[in-house]
């Protein structure tokens, strides 16, 4: 099956500072790409959609000069979280489709944790 | 209306019981639906994609209705292994669009 990888897993960093989360299909070409967050207890909610060599389309809420998302080759897609707030702690998932399709297949995840 | 409502639960079935889910959503333009299932801080995983005319794997049997925008999930004989969160899931159009989740309900099997 479609593999996804994120790395890193887990992150812990200072307020200010900025993250980067790379989001990579491993064995197939990933034309469109997705950014999720989930809060404790909350459902994953879309932050952006990105497709490869084209800008992000970001959801309602989310600022794009916050979170930053390239996807510049059809496997690998990144998130930069810039001027991190402990309020950005979150689960952030990413996930790929390819061809249009409609599955998704999801990486594991990076644990952000702003202090 | 949340977008897709579930009752977050917990539910607590002794092993080998049968366990019905459901939901509800409101976009009617969702083209695709499914069920996820997601274990404590890892990502959800694809369980199965529901169809109206409704569709078996194994002991999960998913049901779709359109017309009430609904979606169920039966789980028959329930193993420990089954105790995760059960994520609904639509598209918000079709084709590559992105997916809204329900938060999940939470199984519990208990032996």
């Amino acid at each position: 099956g479609a593999v996804v990888s994120q790395h890193p897993s887990r992150v812990i960093c200072k307020s200010g500072t900025s993250v980067k989360i790379e989001c990579r299909s491993l064995d197939f070409q990933a034309t469109t790409m997705f950014w999720y967050r989930q809060f404790p207890k909350q459902s994953l909610m879309l932050m952006a959609t990105s497709n490869e060599g084209s800008k992000a389309t970001y959801e309602q809420g989310v600022e794009k000069d916050k979170f930053l998302i390239n996807h510049a080759s059809l496997t690998l897609s990144t998130l930069t979280v810039t001027s991190a707030h402990p309020e950005d702690s979150s689960f952030y998932i990413c996930s790929a489709s390819s061809g249009g399709r409609e599955t998704q297949y999801f990486g594991p995840g990076t644990r952000l944790l702003v202090l | 209306r949340k977008e897709v409502e579930q009752d977050p639960g917990p539910f607590n079935v002794p092993e080998g019981a049968t366990v019905a889910f459901n939901c509800t959503y409101s976009n009617s333009a969702s083209q695709s639906f499914f069920w996820y299932r997601q274990d404590c801080r890892k990502e959800p995983k694809l369980l199965m994609s529901v169809y109206s005319s409704g569709n078996e794997d194994g002991r999960f049997t998913a049901q779709l209705n359109r017309a009430s925008q609904y979606i169920s999930l039966l789980i028959r004989d329930s193993k420990l292994s089954d105790s995760a969160t059960y994520l609904c899931v639509v598209t918000r159009g079709g084709g590559a669009d992105g997916l809204t989740f329900g938060k999940g309900t939470h199984l519990i099997i208990q032996p």
